[in-house]
């Protein structure tokens, strides 16, 4: 079956850096993607990864190895509007999202 | 800026009712999707379409149904509404078939079956 694993929940302070991890297992692979989702709101778009390597994007950052199926978003300077869940998807061979459930990340003062 | 307008962001139904979710975008997007979102979950899709009058079923279909008369509208039908259907309902659409992970969501409708 496909799967997304990423931790249910984690908690950073502001001004910090914090890395969230996302580890798949799908039937091919046309690229991962990272939502920011506020609570009670639509998730955004934050990035996009198809080649292995960094991508930066202002304090964003968002790496991805394919031959490991792993993922993870970087965020730097953190601030307390930071405060959301993180969703990883990947873009499966059918061109379907798959999605993890996702990281509630919580900032403390 | 795109924009996904969904037509009520909170409803109570009775099991048994049928209830219809409209979704709107104003971008000319050529997809469009419709998911739930649930706890502890990952967003499960519904169903979605490509194009006007086409609909594919997604993970979980059951109990739901789709209508896509014009391009821009993308409406989500439970025939007889029940108590699991409770849940977040998020539409979501995207420009093309090249663009199918880059999704814009509306602001979600929770509906609630009593």
């Amino acid at each position: 079956g496909q799967n997304i694993d990423q931790p249910t929940e984690m908690t950073a302070t502001e001004g910090a850096i914090v890395q969230i991890n996302c580890t798949y297992q799908t039937s091919g692979f046309n690229g991962l993607f990272w939502y920011q989702q506020h609570a009670g709101e639509a998730p955004t778009f934050l990035s996009y990864n198809v080649l292995d390597g960094l991508e930066e994007k202002g304090r964003f950052s968002s790496f991805l190895s394919r031959s490991k199926g792993y993922s993870y978003l970087l965020l730097k300077e953190l601030q307390m509007k930071d405060s959301a869940s993180y969703l990883c998807a990947v873009l499966d061979s059918n061109y379907q999202l798959i999605w993890g459930a996702g990281t509630k990340l919580i900032i403390k003062p | 800026d795109v924009k996904v307008t969904q037509s009520s962001r909170y409803l109570v139904k009775r099991t048994g009712e049928k209830v219809f979710l409209e979704c709107v975008q104003d971008m000319d997007h050529e997809n469009m999707f419709w998911y739930r979102q649930d706890p502890g979950l990952g967003l499960r899709l519904i169903y979605f379409s490509y194009d006007v009058k086409m609909k594919e079923k997604g993970d979980i279909p059951e109990g739901y149904s789709v209508s896509r008369e014009k391009k821009e509208r993308f409406s989500l039908i439970l025939e007889s509404a029940s108590t699991n259907q409770t849940s977040m309902y998020l539409c979501a659409s995207s420009l093309s078939a090249e663009n199918t992970g880059e999704l814009f969501f509306g602001e979600g409708s929770r509906l609630t079956v009593l």
